[in-house]
């Protein structure tokens, strides 16, 4: 099992290009995230599906879109990028939703935009 | 709404000595409580959770974290810590009722010193 994989892990940008976030879970769960992460910060969610088919707002969508592909793939698009996304990105996934559910991370994609 | 107050941002330690990570919550309603941790480097991972029950859980790794409702409290300690243990450590809070997405504390660097 890999579990949860992101691509790409390292991504440099220039400010206004756009770019897509490929994320993939191989444990058939139901549920799956978007977080930035930023120094001081914490995790921060971007958006959510509860189930395939579904898509939520989190705390920060603002810039942010994304796809819930199918029930593996969920993936974050940034359309025009600024500086104030640079970011480690994290995805994630849960069997369920659930306020019990342990959530599992894919490694992260680090995203500088200049 | 939910809320979780990480007191310390960073904690250094010599190895073998005790350590205590703090963590607050705020919740009107039953809680449950998390500590991930991220190694350098890489994704989240679960270190143990209070669903119900015993308020004292216990990692794999020496870890236990003791959930306190009336000091709404859910420290992480570890009696000696190791090299290994070098890492940021992120206290999660999610609720009954409410939303069943967890919110992260801002993270506690905890740096094991030789």
């Amino acid at each position: 099992n890999a579990g949860v994989t992101q691509t790409p892990k390292f991504q440099v940008l220039k400010t206004g290009q756009s770019m897509t976030l490929q994320c993939a879970q191989d444990m058939n769960h139901n549920s799956m995230y978007w977080y930035r992460q930023d120094p001081g910060m914490g995790l921060r969610l971007i958006y959510y599906s509860a189930s395939e088919g579904t898509t939520d707002k989190g705390e920060v969508p603002n810039g942010y879109n994304v796809s819930r592909l199918n029930k593996r793939e969920f993936s974050l698009r940034l359309e025009s990028a600024a500086p104030s996304q640079t970011s480690v990105y994290f995805c994630a996934s849960s069997p369920q939703t659930g306020p019990q559910e342990t959530q599992y991370f894919g490694p992260g994609t680090r995203l500088l935009v200049l | 709404a939910q809320s979780v107050t990480q007191l310390d941002s960073q904690v250094p330690v010599f190895e073998e000595a005790p350590v205590e990570l703090r963590c607050n919550y705020s919740s009107s309603v039953s809680v449950y409580l998390f500590w991930y941790v991220q190694y350098p480097n890489q994704g989240l991972q679960l270190l143990l959770k209070y669903l119900s029950g015993s308020t004292l859980v216990e990692s794999i790794n020496g870890f236990e974290a003791e959930f306190n409702k009336s000091q709404t409290s859910f420290h992480l300690r570890k009696p000696s810590v190791h090299i290994s243990d070098t890492a940021e450590y992120f206290c999660a809070v999610s609720q009954g009722g409410g939303s069943y997405i967890p919110t992260f504390g801002r993270g506690t660097s905890l740096i094991v010193h030789p």
